[in-house]
């Protein structure tokens, strides 16, 4: 399984463009990576997913360089409600057990 | 239904007793998982079923814990002789095989179940 690392926590202001990198230097070939997103007293929620070069969605934006031991979401312009804890998992999706693994994430706490 | 459901989604038990925890899957979701998640913790795999292949159970923390999940769908997690330890947060997922097609392929999670042992 790959591992993954992530900065515990993270401090933004609201309006601010906030990047999350996420560390794997042992991805395999088959793995996808994948970031959600929690707020209190909720489950996880799938926020996006990617293989390779950048992938964006309505929520945010995948940067996956080409060797691909990193990846880094991207939040444009964050409010004070996109305050949460952001997991980042890699695992090969043709074997969900392999995606079973959640991290410590990080914690972004937006500021007014 | 739209989503997981999962039931009660609070718990009190008394020190000793067994309880039953209740997850709902989205209909054609062939993998439920449960996670457990102490307070201001990750989460922590307890359990998961995909299909009608044997479930992978390498995440329950003793043998006081067991899950089934009948027809494929509803899924019961039954915690024996509750320890006060076992309070957390006991959240549900399911999701589809993947089909190969990129990308958006991941997991819906319920709100998952309080449970507190006094």
């Amino acid at each position: 399984l790959a591992k993954t690392t992530q900065p515990i926590s993270m401090d933004s202001y609201e309006g601010q463009e906030v990047n999350i990198t996420c560390s794997h230097n042992n991805i395999a070939t088959n793995d996808y990576i994948t970031w959600y997103q929690q707020f209190p007293s909720q489950g996880p929620r799938f926020i996006i997913q990617g293989y390779k070069t950048k992938v964006t969605n309505e929520v945010a934006s995948l940067f996956i360089p080409a060797d691909r031991k990193s990846s880094t979401l991207s939040l444009p312009r964050v409010s004070l409600s996109d305050t949460a804890v952001y997991y980042c998992l890699v695992g090969d999706l043709n074997n969900a057990g392999n995606m079973l693994t959640f991290g410590g994430g990080t914690r972004l706490m937006v500021k007014p | 239904g739209a989503g997981v459901s999962q039931s009660p989604s609070n718990k009190v038990t008394e020190k000793g007793k067994d309880v039953e925890l209740r997850c709902d899957p989205i209909s054609g979701h062939t993998a439920l998982y449960w996670y457990r998640q102490s307070l201001g913790q990750g989460l922590e795999f307890l359990i998961y079923f995909q299909g009608n292949s044997a479930p992978d159970k390498s995440g329950l923390p003793s043998d006081r814990f067991s899950a089934e999940r009948t027809g494929g769908s509803v899924s019961t997690l039954t915690i024996q002789r509750t320890q006060q330890e076992d309070s957390a947060v006991y959240l549900c997922a399911s999701s589809l095989a993947w089909s190969g097609a990129p990308t958006n392929y991941g997991y819906t999670f319920g709100s998952g179940t309080r449970l507190t042992v006094v």
